[in-house]
């Protein structure tokens, strides 16, 4: 049974490109949460989804970024128009209904 | 809103020496509190959990005690080695099992030989 699956693990981009972070949660788990951890940080919660629903996105910022987890495929989290600030790793969790969160490696995002 | 809060680091430890990690939260209603820990370039790991208060969670050696009068989670262990390296982060859910998890700012730990 695999784990929690991000990729792509590093991704490197430059001031005002976009930045496209995947998620694949762990086999029959229907709910995933996004975290940013940015360097010397907690990490802080940004968005919660289950299948074609953003249930809490009280920690998303307003601008540029977005995310969704369709029926089929992964979740994605996307960021438009990279600034330096937007450098951190980015975690994602999955869960089943009423279940524990199981994290996934991250996605290192380095804004140059 | 919730909120958790961890000692100061880091921590450098001689190997078999004894850990405490401190951990307080302030939530409403009743948390349930984790520990997780992450290895360098590694994603976040279940250490070990506690869902009401007076639990004792237990792994690997470690220990937490879910105190509500203090509203404290304190990490424990006896005897540290070098392989428990590694940065760890207290955490707390609030009510409903689908909640966010709230984290502290974790702490690093370096075990010497």
């Amino acid at each position: 049974n695999a784990g929690v699956m991000q990729n792509p693990r590093h991704l490197v981009r430059r001031r005002g490109q976009e930045a496209r972070l995947r998620c694949s949660p762990m086999k029959g788990h229907s709910h995933v949460y996004w975290y940013r951890q940015l360097p010397e940080e907690g990490l802080k919660f940004m968005v919660y989804l289950q299948k074609e629903n953003i249930i809490d996105e009280s920690g998303m910022p307003k601008e540029r970024f977005s995310a969704e987890f369709p029926k089929e495929g992964p979740s994605i989290l996307r960021i438009q128009q990279v600034v330096r600030g937007d450098s951190a790793a980015y975690f994602c969790a999955s869960s089943p209904p009423q279940g524990m969160q199981f994290f996934g490696p991250g996605t290192r995002l380095t804004v140059l | 809103g919730d909120s958790v809060t961890q000692m100061e680091g880091p921590v450098t430890l001689s190997e078999e020496a004894f850990l405490t990690i401190n951990c307080t939260y302030t939530a409403t209603g009743y948390p349930s509190l984790f520990w997780y820990v992450q290895y360098p370039g590694e994603g976040l790991q279940l250490l070990l959990k506690a869902t009401k208060a007076d639990d004792k969670g237990s792994n690997k050696g470690f220990e937490a005690t879910y105190r509500k009068e203090t509203t404290s989670f304190h990490l424990e262990k006896g005897s540290v080695q070098v392989s428990d390296s590694a940065v760890y982060f207290c955490a707390l859910r609030g009510a409903g099992a689908n909640s966010k998890l709230t984290f502290g700012k974790g702490i690093t730990l370096s075990v010497r030989p």
